[in-house]
């Protein structure tokens, strides 16, 4: 089964605090691709990164980065040095190959950053 | 405009009423998708559309009847809709449906009331 696991539901940190948010999934497949997107409050998806199943390395861009290991099947995504404009939604994604690029997204995790 | 719009951003509609929500993507994509986020609930999705066809009928009840007139444009008709089919409803597109690795790209949406 494809499913996606956010246990988080919500995190508050304060203003330059670093924080880590937690993906967790499941999947029937060998080849596949994760996503993180960002959901402020205006309610917009914005896409943040796409990760592919072959390539283990992690990824920074700038107070960004993900860590990929297939052993856990997660994909977390750590934010250094918090900001405020940083508070939003985060969801986790994988899609499925095998139906119409659809995607499964987590339940999310809201991040408070307190000024 | 850039991106993928959508109009209205808010609508407050009566179960009685007919309204309709437009999506557009300026991203010289194929594939558009309908997804319904509730609150407290992961984003479901509800059609997808490939080169005009519909792909993709996530069981979803025949009040909400979705229009794709060409790629670039993608309708949602509303009618007797229920309060519980209170939402956002967000767009999304992507360049085709290929091997589930297609990165999709999110609307503003359009937060939906229904009386």
């Amino acid at each position: 089964a494809q499913k996606v696991t956010q246990a988080q539901t919500e995190i508050s940190v304060v203003e330059k605090e670093d924080v880590t948010l937690d993906c967790v999934y499941e999947t029937r497949d060998t080849t596949y691709y994760l996503f993180w997107y960002k959901q402020p409050p205006s309610g917009e998806l914005v896409f943040l990164i796409r990760r592919n199943s072959f390539d283990e390395q992690n990824e920074i861009s700038g107070r960004y980065s993900w860590n990929f290991q297939k052993s856990t099947s997660s994909f977390n995504f750590t934010i250094t040095a918090s900001q405020v404009v940083d508070s939003a939604v985060y969801f986790c994604a994988l899609s499925d190959l095998y139906n119409f690029n659809k995607f499964y997204f987590g339940s999310g995790t809201k991040l408070n950053v307190k000024p | 405009e850039t991106g993928v719009t959508q109009t209205p951003r808010h609508l407050v509609m009566g179960m009685t009423n007919k309204k309709s929500l437009k999506c557009e993507q300026h991203l010289g994509h194929n594939a558009m998708y309908w997804y319904k986020q509730s609150a407290k609930k992961p984003l479901e999705l509800m059609f997808v559309y490939n080169f005009k066809e519909q792909t993709e009928n996530n069981s979803v009840p025949s009040r909400f009847s979705p229009e794709c007139p060409n790629s670039s444009h993608l309708f949602l008709h509303l009618h007797t809709l229920q309060p519980e089919d209170s939402a956002l409803y967000l767009c999304a597109s992507s360049q085709d449906l290929a091997g589930g690795q297609e990165t999709q790209y999110f609307g503003p949406g359009t937060r939906l009331l229904v009386l």
